[in-house]
């Protein structure tokens, strides 16, 4: 199967400042991107799915000025968490897919990024 | 009641014991994914099903289209098949997966 990469694996910041993550497919074209938070013991909660060259499209419930997501490549997705509050404190998963792809149903996680907002 | 039922939610077994995962869903689906999350987080494919069964290693999924129903077995289970275990359907006409609460599997030595 095709590998998805996220950066940073962790991380740690203070209130109120902004953190970026990653989300690279990394030998496929994904065209669509999802971005998911899960906090602990719990499943995974979809925050937005997001298409190459398109703006997001936000789960209900979800800000999307304070989850900035930005899908300007078929390899990269990025999410921007703005001005982090401890709430935000969760472990954030994307996945691709390509659906144009040989994997045509087939969405490939990436490892997560724990943030944690002191 | 949720699009994607699994059962158990919580399965302790003994090394080398057979391992059975449920999962019924309410609505059509192009697929059904089977997810494993470690501890650690990340989480791995294990398989994608729209039909009949697969196969790899220990691992066997299957999954009955008209009862709406996929199980996810494990023969001769070992401690690092510890884990939580996840299905996840991909809805017809739709992208993204509605996802069953997991199962939190744990196998002692």
């Amino acid at each position: 199967g095709a590998v998805v990469s996220q950066h940073p694996s962790w991380v740690i910041c203070k209130s109120g400042t902004s953190v970026k993550i990653e989300c690279r497919s990394l030998d496929f074209q994904a065209t669509t991107m999802f971005w998911y938070r899960q906090f602990p013991k719990q499943s995974l909660m979809l925050m937005a799915t997001s298409n190459e060259g398109s703006k997001a499209t936000y789960e209900q419930g979800v800000e999307k000025d304070k989850f900035l997501i930005n899908h300007a490549s078929l390899t990269l997705s990025t999410l921007t968490v703005t001005s982090a509050h401890p709430e935000d404190s969760s472990f954030y998963i994307c996945s691709a897919r390509d659906p144009g792809g040989p994997f045509y149903n087939e969405q490939f996680f990436g490892p997560g990024t724990r943030l944690t907002v002191l | 009641k949720n699009e994607v039922e699994q059962s158990p939610q919580n399965l302790t077994a003994q090394e080398g014991e057979f391992i059975t995962i449920n999962c019924s869903y309410s609505v059509g689906i192009s697929a059904l994914h089977w997810l494993q999350q470690h501890p650690g987080g990340g989480i791995v494919s294990l398989f994608m099903l729209s039909s009949g069964k697969k196969k790899h290693g220990r691992l066997i999924a299957t999954i009955n289209i008209q009862e709406k129903h996929s199980s996810l077995h494990i023969t001769a289970s070992h401690p690092r098949d510890s884990a939580v275990y996840i299905c996840a359907v991909l809805v017809q006409g739709a992208q993204k997966l509605v996802f069953g609460q997991g199962t939190r599997l744990t196998i002692n030595p």
